[in-house]
C-alpha cells in the first residue's frame, strides 16, 4: 500500500494547457511539499504547505492543501516545455518525526511545443 | 544559492565491496539526510542525523550502513558489503532546522552500481 498515491503517473500535454496533478492518501500530514525532479538531478523544493485549505501560488503553478491534510493538488497554467520533469509530492506524517519526510510515487510530465 | 554537494556522482563497485558516498550539505543547515531511489521507485528515507547522532532510521537501513560527520563538513555513508540490490540513486539532503515547515535541500545525488 501506497502511503501518498499521485496520479496520474504520466502527463504528455502541448504547450498552453492547463493541468492537475493529484496527491493523495488516507493518512493525515502535518505538512506536504511539492518537488520537481528532472533527470539525474536530485529533487528541487517548489512549495512547502502547512495549514489545511492552504494556497500558495508559484508564478503559474497553483498548491493546495486537503482541508483535511491527507491530499493535495498542484495545477500548471499555461505549460511550458520548461515545466517538464517529475513531480514529487512528499509529506510529514502526524505523530511522525519531523526527520522523514515519506514520497509520493510521483507524476512525469512532459509538455511539448 | 548554496547548495548541497555529493561525490561522486556515478559509482560502480562490486558486489562485496565497502563503498562510501560522501556529502557536503549547506553550512548552516543542522540536520542531514540520505534518501534513496531505484529506478523506477519512488524516493525512500534512509537515515536522518543531527547533533552528530542517527535521529531516525528506516528499516532498510540496516548494519551494513553506517553514516558519519568526520569533520564539520562531510556527511558520508557508508555500505560496509555491497549487494547489488544497492543500486540505486542515493541522495543527501539538508535542512536548517528540523521543523515541519520547511523544506529540504538535495544534492544532485549519487549513481551507484553494483555489480
Amino acid at each position: 500500500t501506497q502511503l501518498l498515491e499521485q496520479s496520474p503517473q504520466f502527463l504528455s500535454i502541448q504547450e498552453g494547457e492547463n493541468l492537475t496533478v493529484y496527491c493523495n492518501s488516507s493518512s493525515v500530514f502535518s505538512s506536504l511539499q511539492w518537488y520537481r525532479q528532472e533527470p539525474g538531478e536530485g529533487p528541487v523544493l517548489l512549495v512547502t504547505v502547512v495549514t489545511g485549505g492552504e494556497v500558495k501560488k508559484l508564478k503559474r503553478l497553483t498548491f493546495q492543501f486537503g482541508d483535511a491534510r491527507k491530499d493535495s493538488s498542484l495545477h500548471i497554467t499555461a505549460a511550458q516545455p520548461g515545466d517538464t520533469g517529475l513531480y514529487l509530492c512528499a509529506g510529514r506524517l502526524v505523530g511522525g518525526t519531523a526527520s522523514k519526510l515519506t514520497f509520493g510515487t510521483g507524476t512525469r510530465l512532459q509538455v511539448t511545443l | 544559492e548554496p547548495e548541497v554537494t555529493q561525490t561522486p556522482s556515478h559509482q560502480v563497485t562490486q558486489m562485496g565491496q565497502e563503498v562510501i558516498l560522501r556529502c557536503v550539505p549547506i553550512s548552516n543547515h543542522l540536520y542531514f539526510y540520505w534518501y534513496r531511489q531505484i529506478l523506477g521507485q519512488k524516493v525512500e528515507f534512509l537515515v536522518s542525523f543531527y547533533n552528530n547522532e542517527i535521529s531516525e532510521k528506516s528499516e532498510i537501513f540496516d548494519d551494513q550502513f553506517s553514516v558519519e560527520r568526520p569533520d564539520g563538513s562531510n556527511f558520508t555513508l557508508k555500505i560496509r558489503s555491497t549487494k547489488l540490490e544497492d543500486s540505486a540513486m542515493y541522495f543527501c539532503a539538508s535542512s536548517e532546522d528540523g521543523l515541519y515547515r520547511n523544506g529540504y535541500t538535495f544534492g544532485s545525488g549519487t549513481r551507484l552500481t553494483v555489480v
